[in-house]
């Protein structure tokens, strides 16, 4: 079964570029989904299918995925963008989320 | 507007039972699946358990499989989840996510705001 490993914490100052990643064994082979929690919300889609944006989320978050890793980046970070991110694959009839990343914007 | 709005969570000795519900609006909701998801406090997403368009096909978390039971009925456009025998383990705020994706590649578009539930004597 599929075991998503996530860094626990990133942090970038304003306007620098971040970058979450998501590892697993030929998760290239799958399509990994990204998502945004801030404090006290429900999680937020960001990114699907490898590298695919919802409507409504801004151009500056973007996704790839290839051979064990899977990456979530966040161009010209915003003191807004500071949450908890989370991947996730569909395994075997069930979800699977990596243990989240939280983003710190210094 | 899509939106999800879970119920029915609460404090609950261990062993007891609860039936959490989610009232689905804004898009036709039988041909979705539907999804429960829970977030322990200060802790990462688990998916719990998902269910098929027409109750055919369910599935669970070996974590509360034997114990919880979803179930929808798509003339209420609402899903359920029958948790039985709880634990402390299972104390956690409970998410409704609509399933959203196809050929076993699902992610999920739209999430409830919650419900808690708390497993303690």
């Amino acid at each position: 079964s599929y075991v998503l490993t996530q860094s626990p914490s990133v942090s970038v100052a304003p306007g620098q570029t971040a970058r979450i990643t998501c590892g697993e064994n030929n998760i290239g082979s799958k399509s990994v989904h990204w998502y945004q929690q801030k404090p006290g919300q429900a999680p937020v889609l960001v990114v699907y299918d490898d590298s695919d944006r919802p409507s409504g989320i801004p151009e500056r978050f973007s996704g790839s995925n290839s051979g064990n890793t899977a990456t979530l980046t966040i161009s010209r970070v915003e003191a807004g963008d500071e949450a908890d991110y989370y991947c996730q694959v569909w395994d075997s009839s069930s979800g699977v989320f990596g243990g989240g990343t939280k983003l710190a914007v210094l | 507007e899509v939106q999800l709005v879970e119920s029915g969570g609460g404090l609950v000795t261990p062993g007891g039972s609860l039936r959490l519900s989610c009232a689905a609006s804004g898009f036709s909701f039988s041909p979705y699946s539907m999804e429960w998801v829970r977030q322990a406090p200060g802790k990462g997403l688990e998916w719990v358990s998902s269910i098929g368009t027409s109750s055919s096909s369910m599935s669970y978390a070996d974590s509360v499989k034997g114990r919880f039971t979803i179930s929808r009925d798509n003339a209420k456009n609402s899903v359920y989840l029958q948790m039985n025998s709880l634990r402390a383990e299972d104390t956690a705020l409970y998410y409704c996510a609509r399933l959203h994706g196809t050929a076993n590649n699902y992610y999920f578009d739209y999430w409830g705001q919650g419900t808690l539930v708390t497993v303690s004597s």
